[in-house]
């Protein structure tokens, strides 16, 4: 059964904001926590940050802090994350994982959003 | 912090494969395993070091020792190839994936 939906493909010119979304399926979201993990084309998975979709308690990574914004809207059980300047460097799947708490990430894994940033 | 782990492990069908991932964060705090096939979401395999999920294949097993922890792949399949993760969150909640093992069944 699918429990993490992410939003669709996008494709951005630099410069550009984006927000990407990653909604849980089930009652069990509201106490969850949901991290990004971006995944750059031929790389590795990279912990981004998470969020309690609780109360919006929020860490990041400090390679990511001050570049993206992690935010939840607790009444949907749906995780975002938003970009306000895109750039070519951020082209990547973006994935969204879920844990019990801030630690165990990973239980269960979006389908990815790829996000395309090219003049 | 960080985790390493090697960038490549082979094995022929049917031997055991061990993966490890090292890190001081490692000592006091449990390791996660995934797996990730090309163009698919990873999957959670070991947990808390050495925990099996449902619906994972027995010979999936994990162990710990020190600031190490390994991935055990026993009679490993071709289907087993794939990239493998750790990962490790400290009590900040603040997360590290290792650099990945490309796993090849041959």
């Amino acid at each position: 059964e699918v429990q993490l939906v992410q939003s669709a493909a996008e494709v951005k010119k630099p410069g550009e904001s984006l927000k990407i979304s990653c909604k849980g399926d089930g009652d069990k979201y509201s106490t969850y926590w949901i991290g990004w993990v971006r995944q750059m084309p031929g790389k590795g998975l990279e912990w981004m940050g998470v969020i309690d979709l609780s109360d919006s308690d929020t860490r990041y990574s400090p390679t990511f802090q001050g570049q993206v914004t992690i935010s939840a809207d607790k009444s949907t059980n749906t995780a975002h994350l938003q970009w306000n300047s895109l750039k070519a460097s951020d082209t990547a799947m973006y994935y969204c994982a879920d844990g019990k708490t801030g630690q165990q990430m990973g239980d269960h894994w979006g389908q990815g959003t790829l996000v395309i940033v090219s003049s | 912090y960080e985790v390493t782990q090697p960038s490549s492990v082979s094995v022929s069908p049917g031997q055991t494969a061990r993966i490890t991932c090292s890190g001081g964060v490692l000592e006091d705090k449990y390791a996660r395993w995934f797996q990730q096939k090309p163009g698919q979401a990873p999957v959670l395999v070991i947990y808390r070091d050495t925990e099996r999920p449902s619906g994972i294949p027995e010979r999936f097993s994990g162990s710990s020792s020190g600031t190490t922890v390994t991935l055990v792949i026993s009679g490993a399949q071709v289907d087993d190839e794939a990239d493998y993760y750790c990962f490790c969150a400290a009590d900040n909640n603040l997360g590290v994936f290792g650099g990945g093992t490309k796993l090849t069944v041959l």
